[in-house]
């Protein structure tokens, strides 16, 4: 299984929104409704921000808001905020109890 | 609360196996869920190595799986990896974490593991 594809790199300025996408194939994203998201600060271990492409863990914004269109989900922050800087995964379950990340985007607040 | 914790060796030598362990409090390893384990190679992305569910099937991530083993003791309420014939290339830190719905939801903090002679 191969990593799922995310952009390197994304930024806005505070109170601009900014989406990332994590591209796989039938067998990952587009298979199952199961894409999770997770923001990293340095140093830390990753935070869940999303499951189940579009829900919420209890705490979380709803500045943060996921959705998934065929082989590609994505991850929208709105109303971005300094401490949204940070390093974003997307995660997806792959079939047989299987896992697979993306390659991670950093975002940027200008 | 579900607080995950790791612990084993921080440095392993070439050729070697690698030992960790993760101690579960705040919920019952028998109760349910996934619990896996994932890495993070300085500076790069996250990898899930495998998971193991309660009654102790598991699943391992297929680039690794000749090497690694997860298992589960309910009567320690832990579960481990080992990961054999370590290389330079498995330095990471490794995190420990349990599954809700489809979804690592508990993390642990996570453990650097650095391999070198």
């Amino acid at each position: 299984q191969s990593a799922l594809t995310q952009p390197p790199s994304a930024s806005g300025s505070p109170g601009q929104s900014v989406t990332i996408s994590c591209t796989g194939t039938s067998s990952d994203v587009g298979g199952y409704n199961y894409v999770s998201w997770y923001q990293q600060h340095p140093g830390k271990a990753p935070k869940l921000m999303i499951y189940e492409v579009s829900k919420r863990p209890s705490g979380v914004p709803d500045r943060f808001s996921g959705s998934k269109s065929g082989n590609t989900a994505s991850l929208t922050v709105s109303g971005l905020q300094a401490e949204d800087d940070a390093d974003y995964y997307c995660c997806s379950y792959a079939g047989s109890s299987n896992y697979v990340f993306g390659t991670g985007t950093k975002v940027t607040v200008l | 609360q579900v607080q995950l914790q790791e612990s084993g060796p921080g440095l392993v030598k070439p050729s070697e196996t690698l030992s960790l362990t993760c101690g579960v409090s705040g919920n019952s390893i028998s109760s349910g869920f996934f619990w896996g384990w994932i890495r993070q190679p300085p500076g790069k992305g996250l990898e899930w190595i495998g998971s193991v569910y309660h009654s102790g099937s598991t699943y391992y991530n297929p680039s690794l799986k000749s090497r690694v083993t997860i298992s589960v003791d309910t009567s320690k309420n832990q579960f481990s990896l080992k990961l054999t014939s370590v290389t330079a290339a498995d330095t990471a830190v490794y995190y420990c974490s349990r599954i809700y719905s489809s979804a690592w939801y508990f993390w642990g903090q996570g453990t650097l593991v650095t391999v070198s002679s």
